[in-house]
């Protein structure tokens, strides 16, 4: 059973920042990318980020980029954010998911992040 | 990007129903299209990739169709356990956008 569990969420104020991290475990970490997916509170799905199976390529949904960044340590099974310069309407409910191919086939339970004055 | 529309964005349906939700794309993804499930505070579950193709121990009454612009997830003989919302994933290109989703609710 692939497990993802995704921790480091909590209430900040804007312009702070914020690091989550996914544990990964009972798959073979290094041969799947990993995307991070939030969802704001009553919301839809948002893809936030991408990371390649060997951390050669990342991409970001534009409104993240310059303040978020992805990283992976394929050595400790870890997918982490690091997310700077928070503003209100990145609340949301963060989720990471692993993806061999096409799809995101795997997904944690999420963990909330409230950027709140 | 491309724009996922999604249609409905909600519908009323009775067990043993069969349901046909649309997703389009604003440009042509080939066949990289994903349906998801998600049911309230879960995070979601793969249920179609590559626009028809089954994923591991999903329903056979789950059905995906199309490509380009134009998919469909099909559910036949509606259960308890499938009322929830879809969103469907294009992933042929960056950004990995998503439809608004359509929640399925019992009538």
């Amino acid at each position: 059973q692939v497990q993802l569990v995704e921790s480091g969420g909590g209430v900040v104020q804007p312009g702070e920042s914020l690091r989550l991290s996914c544990a990964a475990s009972t798959f073979t970490f290094s041969d799947y990318g990993m995307h991070w997916v939030r969802q704001a509170p009553g919301k839809g799905l948002e893809w936030v980020a991408f990371i390649r199976y060997d951390g050669s390529d990342k991409q970001y949904v534009a409104s993240v980029k310059g303040r978020f960044t992805i990283s992976r340590d394929n050595s400790k099974n870890t997918l982490d954010l690091q997310m700077n310069s928070l503003r209100v309407e990145d609340t949301a409910v963060y989720f990471c998911a692993a993806g061999f191919s096409s799809s995101l086939d795997y997904w944690g339970p999420g963990t909330l992040v409230t950027v709140s004055s | 990007d491309i724009q996922m529309t999604q249609s409905p964005s909600s519908v009323s349906a009775s067990v043993g129903d069969t349901i046909t939700i649309t997703c389009r794309a604003s440009q042509g993804v080939g066949n990289w299209l994903a349906w998801y499930q998600q049911k309230p505070g879960k995070a979601p579950k793969i249920l179609i990739y590559e626009a028809a193709s089954l994923h591991s121990g999903v329903s056979s009454r789950f059905r995906g169709s199309g490509s380009g612009t134009y998919f469909t997830l099909t559910i036949t003989s509606l259960q308890p356990e499938d009322f929830a919302s879809y969103y469907c994933q294009q992933t042929n290109s960056f950004p990995f956008t998503f439809g608004g989703g359509t929640k399925v609710e019992i009538k």
